[in-house]
């Protein structure tokens, strides 16, 4: 399984975007990027799923360059609802479902 | 649809004691995992079961185990509890396999303090 690797921790006002960069140099052809918050003592939730180029939905944007080695999650105009531990994930199915999560990103929005 | 729902939320336990865990899925999904969350090792996986077999394993001793039953509520057990086994578990579920990573649906998550 490829591993993944964020920031630690990000702060940012409200009202900005936020764009969290997660590194994967080992990402194989077969695997997806996923990306998942976390608040606290609660379990994480799906946010957005990507394979190349972009995708949007209502809640994110997930840019992912042409080598796939990396992603991007952006955040819109975010709001102290999204101070939380965003986790960036890669694999394929393989038969098995055991997604490594990592560390994560802390994000925090300041008033 | 209801969500994923774990059973108890809270539990405390001594050292040397045994604890059962409870997951029951979304309806219609037959895989359940579960997860170990502490502070010092963020989310650890534990196991997956699909259609009452387990599929896939983690790192953790053999006082850890689980099962599923034939209507994909899943347990998962934890003999001779250590302290340092105080976390929250956390159980989620997905559809099935298949070429696209599923989205994993998790639970509120169960913790385990143990004194």
């Amino acid at each position: 399984l490829a591993k993944t690797t964020q920031p630690i921790s990000m702060d940012s006002y409200e009202g900005q975007e936020v764009n969290i960069t997660c590194s994967h140099n080992n990402i194989a052809t077969n695997d997806y990027i996923t990306w998942y918050q976390q608040f606290p003592s609660q379990g994480p939730r799906f946010i957005i799923q990507g394979y190349k180029t972009k995708v949007t939905n209502e809640v994110a944007s997930l840019f992912i360059p042409a080598d796939r080695k990396s992603s991007t999650l952006s955040l819109p105009r975010v709001s102290l609802s999204d101070t939380a531990v965003y986790y960036c994930l890669v694999g394929d199915r393989s038969g098995a479902n055991n997604l490594f999560f990592g560390t994560g990103t802390r994000l925090t929005v300041i008033p | 649809k209801a969500g994923v729902t774990q059973t108890p939320r809270y539990l405390i336990k001594t050292r040397g004691q045994q604890v059962t865990l409870s997951c029951s899925p979304i309806s219609g999904h037959r895989s359940v995992s579960w997860y170990q969350q502490t502070p010092g090792q963020g989310l650890q996986f534990l196991f997956e079961y699909f259609s009452e077999t387990q599929r896939n394993k983690g790192n953790f001793p053999g006082r850890f185990s689980g099962r599923q039953f034939s209507n994909s509520r899943s347990e998962m057990n934890v003999s001779t509890l250590e302290l340092g086994d105080s976390a929250l578990y956390l159980c989620a579920s997905t559809l099935t396999g298949g070429h696209k990573v599923d989205t994993q649906y998790f639970g509120p998550g169960t913790r385990l303090t143990v004194l």
